[in-house]
């Protein structure tokens, strides 16, 4: 079955990076885009950039241009977004997500907490 | 920026019917499709209704998603409420960008 998979949680300080991975199982990995999206404790969904996993090509929400880093690597079908500069308010739950059948977000990953703290 | 806008909470009694809104910002709601989630504390989020009213398979059909272009906004209807039904929605379209956009959610209890 159509599966996505995250890397575990991460404590980090404030001003480091995270790294994020997202790797897909049970359809062609090429098919769909990949999106990114978070969610801060007791907050809402936030959509935070989608890449394209044929070619590599990224688009990022406004908010997080030049703060994230949407990579691929289509050998292990692995999906990665890094997030540099973190501060308090980037602590959340990010989740990655295809929609492979319509508009709709249908396959998302299980969340990976990120947990900026000094 | 293209936004859009969601009552943060709405309760109704089971058994009921609720409507949740979805007011879109600028340009039409209807030149992109609408999808709504719903989000389970803990759990990821879950499709309920996608492309302004289709229901996923699984989905009763006591959940049902429109579009009012004169109010700009969409809405999801869910009828016989009941206790399983609680739990926070999201409304969720594109911009002109293609970008995703969530609506600020909704917590829906059942009382």
């Amino acid at each position: 079955q159509v599966q996505l998979v995250q890397s575990g949680a991460e404590v980090k300080k404030p001003g480091a990076s995270v790294k994020v991975s997202c790797k897909a199982s049970g359809y062609t990995f090429t098919s769909y885009y990949m999106h990114w999206v978070r969610q801060a404790p007791g907050q809402g969904l936030e959509w935070m950039g989608i890449i394209n996993p044929s070619g590599g090509s990224t688009s990022y929400a406004q908010k997080f241009q030049g703060r994230v880093t949407m990579t691929r690597d289509t050998s292990t079908s692995t999906v990665y977004m890094e997030l540099s500069s973190l501060r308090s308010e980037d602590t959340a739950v990010y989740y990655c997500a295809i929609a492979p059948s319509s508009a709709a977000f249908d396959i998302w990953g299980q969340g990976t907490m990120v947990t900026v703290s000094s | 920026n293209f936004m859009l806008t969601q009552p943060h909470s709405v309760s109704e009694s089971p058994g009921k019917t609720v409507t949740i809104s979805c007011t879109g910002s600028s340009g039409s709601i209807a030149s992109n499709y609408v999808q709504w989630y719903q989000q389970r504390p803990g759990s990821a989020p879950t499709t309920v209704i996608y492309e302004d009213n289709q229901r996923p398979s699984g989905v009763p059909d006591r959940f049902s998603g429109s579009i009012d272009s004169s109010s700009n906004s969409a809405s999801l209807t869910i009828s016989g409420l009941k206790t399983e039904d609680e739990a926070d929605y999201y409304c969720q379209s594109y911009d002109s960008s293609n970008h995703g956009v969530f609506g600020g959610g909704t917590k829906l209890t059942v009382l």
